[in-house]
């Protein structure tokens, strides 16, 4: 049960766009549609962004978006906000019927 | 309110016991998949356990597999996590999570936070 691999950190200017890459195996990440996306504030408890690769809770901004090819999912943040600059993790469903987090990514918004 | 609360935190010994509570309100709570997630200081998230909706099926990650028990009394709209041989490595904020579909982790608690050490 090895940890998703992410970039420790990712920066961006307000407006303009990201992504954040989650890389696993053809156990987790490529094995299924069932990588989900989660965005922590300091302090705070974690708030689902994405779930099943591509699918945003409604009352989450379409600013946000999912995609996923081979073994590597991203997560794409369009029009960059002050409000955005958290830390964000991947997870995904395993073969083994576990789940499976990324190290998180700590997004800076210049 | 929806919501999701977690207790029974706390510093306990090296090889000792505790167990977590996760009370759920304004939900059905019996209809649904439950997890525990937890948080190392200033670390990242660590997927603990989870069970299905009527207690009868459990997944754990091997780092607490043997040690840590999940369960849940639906009748108290409650979640559970009796976490015994504790290590220092097992200090962590818990946080407990409604997950309605696979990767649906829709709703979290605000976490309790465990603290092992002697």
């Amino acid at each position: 049960q090895s940890a998703l691999t992410q970039p420790a950190s990712v920066s961006g200017s307000p407006g303009q766009s990201i992504t954040i890459s989650c890389t696993g195996t053809s156990s987790d990440v490529g094995g299924y549609n069932h990588v989900s996306w989660f965005q922590q504030h300091p302090g705070k408890a974690p708030k689902l962004m994405i779930y099943d690769v591509t699918n945003r809770p409604s009352e989450i901004s379409n600013r946000f978006s999912g995609s996923k090819s081979g073994n590597t999912a991203s997560l794409t943040i369009s029009g960059l906000q002050a409000e955005d600059e958290a830390d964000y993790y991947c997870s995904s469903y395993t073969t083994s019927g576990t789940w499976v987090f990324g190290g998180g990514t700590k997004l800076t918004v210049l | 309110e929806v919501q999701l609360v977690e207790s029974g935190g706390g510093l306990v010994q090296p090889g000792g016991s505790l167990r977590l509570s996760c009370a759920a309100s304004g939900l059905t709570f019996s209809t649904y998949w439950m997890h525990w997630v937890r948080q190392a200081p200033g670390k990242g998230l660590v997927w603990v356990s989870r069970i299905n909706s009527d207690g009868s099926s459990t997944n754990y990650a091997d780092s607490v597999k043997g040690r840590f028990t999940i369960s849940r009394d639906n009748a108290k709209n409650t979640l559970y996590l009796q976490m015994n041989s504790l290590r220092a490595e097992d200090t962590a904020v818990y946080y407990c999570a409604r997950v309605p579909k696979t990767t649906l982790f829709d709703l979290w608690g605000r976490g309790t936070l465990v603290t092992v050490s002697s």
